[in-house]
């Protein structure tokens, strides 16, 4: 399987307590980006990297999130303090040369 | 700034007939991608079509077609004989084709789009 490919599929976790997230791009793609999306509504930007570079992290949510891609290839995701407004899907998504954007299967998040 | 707007948040369509999903947008981007993606109950977002704004062409992907009208800024998206496999949530986003926020879909709210037998 060459897809986007998340882990974990579902997590659960009581408020207060840290969560990650991996996601491991299309091997040949050099742009990854991830999303946030609630019941109801279409995914929202987080943040998306280039190789190694964080170019944009204006758009993640507060101070308790963060991301990381160290060697260019997987990135995690990381919820810190977590939150029950936390809960939502969380997409990772990839992209080469051209403009399509692919997805993974998400990671849902529900904190109790 | 940049705004995806559709309208229908249901629709109901015959198995084997087509089916229009209407999706206007919002940019000061002279040059922008826009996409359709699907995405059933298990959650994956899964890529349908693009077309660039500089596109002269309507795109088309098998059973798939983007009706582009970019005077009246729409990009409606056509489904040419249903199938009940066709069930699902579908997605209209955009994003710049240059600058900093290149690549950064932004998404409307999704049209819940369920085919009948």
């Amino acid at each position: 399987d060459t897809g986007v490919s998340q882990d974990p599929r579902h997590k659960i976790t009581k408020r207060g307590q840290n969560v990650t997230f991996r996601c491991d791009p299309i091997s040949e793609h050099n742009r990854l980006y991830w999303y946030r999306q609630t019941l109801g509504q279409g995914p929202e930007f987080l943040t998306y990297f280039q190789n190694e570079a964080q170019l944009e992290k204006s758009r993640l949510l507060s101070d308790r999130f963060s991301a990381e891609r160290p060697k260019g290839s997987f990135s995690t995701l990381e919820i810190q303090r977590t939150e029950q407004g936390d809960s939502a899907m969380y997409l990772c998504a990839s992209r080469g040369l051209n403009e399509k954007l692919f997805f993974g299967s998400g990671t849902q998040l529900s904190v109790l | 700034a940049q705004k995806i707007t559709q309208t229908q948040p249901g629709m109901f369509v015959q198995e084997k007939e087509a089916v229009t999903l209407d999706c206007t947008y919002d940019t000061s981007d002279p040059s922008y991608g826009l996409f359709w993606y699907k995405q059933p109950s298990s959650g994956e977002m899964i890529f349908l079509i693009y077309q660039g704004s500089y596109d002269q062409q309507n795109a088309t992907e098998g059973r798939y077609s983007l009706n582009f009208q970019k005077a009246r800024k729409s990009a409606n998206l056509v489904i040419s004989a249903s199938q009940l496999g066709d069930s699902a949530m579908y997605f209209c986003a955009m994003s710049p084709l240059y600058g900093g926020s290149q690549g950064n879909l932004i998404f409307g709210k999704g049209t819940k789009l369920s085919v009948k037998p």
